[in-house]
């Protein structure tokens, strides 16, 4: 079964509102990364965050992480018609050394849409 | 700067046809390599991965293989394609590095068909 699990499957909002995507996981993590995938194109890298850190900022985007909870959530502020597209998030589990050879496990994604 | 690039772009192919996928990474060396799938609407799916040349870790029983023969190459493979190999193939590349270095970055992708 999928390790991350977002929610919800789709978000539809106007221009200027905020869009929250959450992310639940199963397992204990070494990171956990946002992407973004614009149709029928590659992911784009938007924030990571790793397992001893609570929330990170990055311009408009802010992410927190609850590893008790398992759970993780990317909050999109003042949003664009250009913010349309499918979020990910994205486990990245520890090796036997506590280290990571990146296999990301990713979940099914949240498909925003922000209407002008 | 570093770059990826995956070819083709498209690709429709006929079941029990071989698939041949190509990705290179410019700009760095020694790069860990990975390859996804992505169904129709799904996330996205680790199938191998790489961190040196001649180094392949299969992560799911499958009708695809891979290969690196060279540092900045990596190939997905099939001798004969299934109906179900169909989907989007994104290849993806991580410096090597300490603990720090865990930020994957993304080829454009190949959508292949089998019909």
């Amino acid at each position: 079964s999928q390790q991350g699990e977002e929610d919800p499957q789709a978000l539809s909002i106007q221009e200027g509102e905020n869009a929250t995507m959450n992310c639940s996981y199963k397992t204990s993590i070494n990171n956990l990364q946002w992407y973004r995938q614009n149709s029928g194109r590659g992911l784009v890298h938007l924030i990571l965050i790793r397992s001893n850190e609570r929330e990170k900022h990055s311009g408009r985007l802010r992410v927190t992480l609850d590893t008790s909870k398992k759970s993780s959530s990317l909050l999109i502020t003042a949003s664009r018609a250009a913010d349309t597209a499918s979020y990910f998030c994205a486990t990245d589990l520890p090796n036997a050394g506590g280290t990571s050879y990146g296999k990301l496990t990713f979940g099914q994604g949240t498909i925003l849409t922000v209407h002008p | 700067s570093q770059t990826i690039h995956q070819w083709p772009a498209t690709l429709v192919q006929p079941v029990g046809s071989p698939l041949s996928l190509e990705c290179t990474v410019e700009g760095t060396s020694n790069p860990n390599l990975y390859w996804y799938r992505q169904a129709a609407g799904r996330g996205l799916q680790l199938l191998f991965y790489s961190v040196g040349i001649g180094q392949i870790s299969s992560e799911v029983p499958q009708n695809l293989s891979a290969s690196r023969p060279q540092d900045r190459q990596f190939i997905l493979s099939s001798k004969k394609l299934l109906l179900s190999d169909s989907g989007f193939y994104l290849c993806a590349w991580r410096p090597r590095g300490g603990p720090g270095v865990v930020t994957q970055y993304f080829g454009p992708g190949t959508r292949l068909t089998v019909l």
